[in-house]
């Protein structure tokens, strides 16, 4: 299993880029890299998924270097309901989450 | 996506008494569910694996006797929580996985008086 090791938390502000490094330096030759969104007595909600280089979507991109070994999670222009704890799964054949990253975004 | 319901979206009981929490897989057959807990500002902690048609894989430290997992057909998993004490309120997710993807349901919050 890819263990997964991303910042506690983070703080932005309004408009601004924010980007979360996670880490899965175990992480398998087959295995994706995906990234969730959680609101507060919300199910997560799946935001992106990507295997090598980029991949862009309408609410965020996903870069992931040649090693494979990190992953960054790219939100453009953030807003406040943006708040929410954003999780990096290397899913395998048991879904274990990490800690995520819990993003604060200021007015 | 694929959609993924749980039943009751919350749920209030008195302590010994048992609840079941029910997830579907509305437009989509699951072979495999996941069942997690989550204690207020922490993660998502992996509770079971369920498998239509099987026993469920349940993780170290998880009570099988106390946390019934039932998988009856391709669209339902429950979670039965027997005997239930105050230390087994918490926010109870399900997820299923299509073709690689997970989706989640929209958790259970369990309160035991």
């Amino acid at each position: 299993l890819a263990k997964t090791t991303q910042p506690i938390s983070m703080d932005s502000y309004e408009g601004q880029e924010v980007n979360i490094t996670c880490s899965h330096n175990n992480i398998a030759t087959n295995d994706y890299i995906t990234w969730y969104q959680q609101f507060p007595s919300q199910g997560p909600r799946f935001i992106i998924q990507g295997y090598k280089t980029k991949v862009t979507n309408e609410v965020a991109s996903l870069f992931i270097p040649a090693d494979r070994k990190s992953s960054t999670l790219s939100l453009p222009r953030v807003s406040l309901s943006d708040t929410a704890v954003y999780y990096c799964l290397v899913p395998a054949a048991k879904i274990i989450f990490g800690k995520g990253t819990r993003l604060h975004i200021l007015p | 996506g694929a959609v993924v319901s749980q039943h009751p979206s919350w749920v209030i009981c008195k302590s010994g008494t048992s609840v079941k929490i029910e997830c579907r897989s509305l437009d989509f057959q699951a072979t495999t569910m996941f069942w997690y807990r989550q204690f207020p500002k922490q993660s998502l902690m992996l509770m079971a694996t369920s498998n239509e048609g099987s026993k469920a894989t349940y993780e170290q430290g998880v009570e099988k006797d106390k946390f019934l997992i039932n998988h009856a057909s391709l669209t339902l998993s429950t979670l039965t929580v027997t005997s239930a004490h105050p230390e087994d309120s918490s926010f109870y997710i399900c997820s299923a996985r299509v073709v690689g993807e997970l989706f989640f349901g929209e958790g259970s919050r369990l309160t035991v008086l």
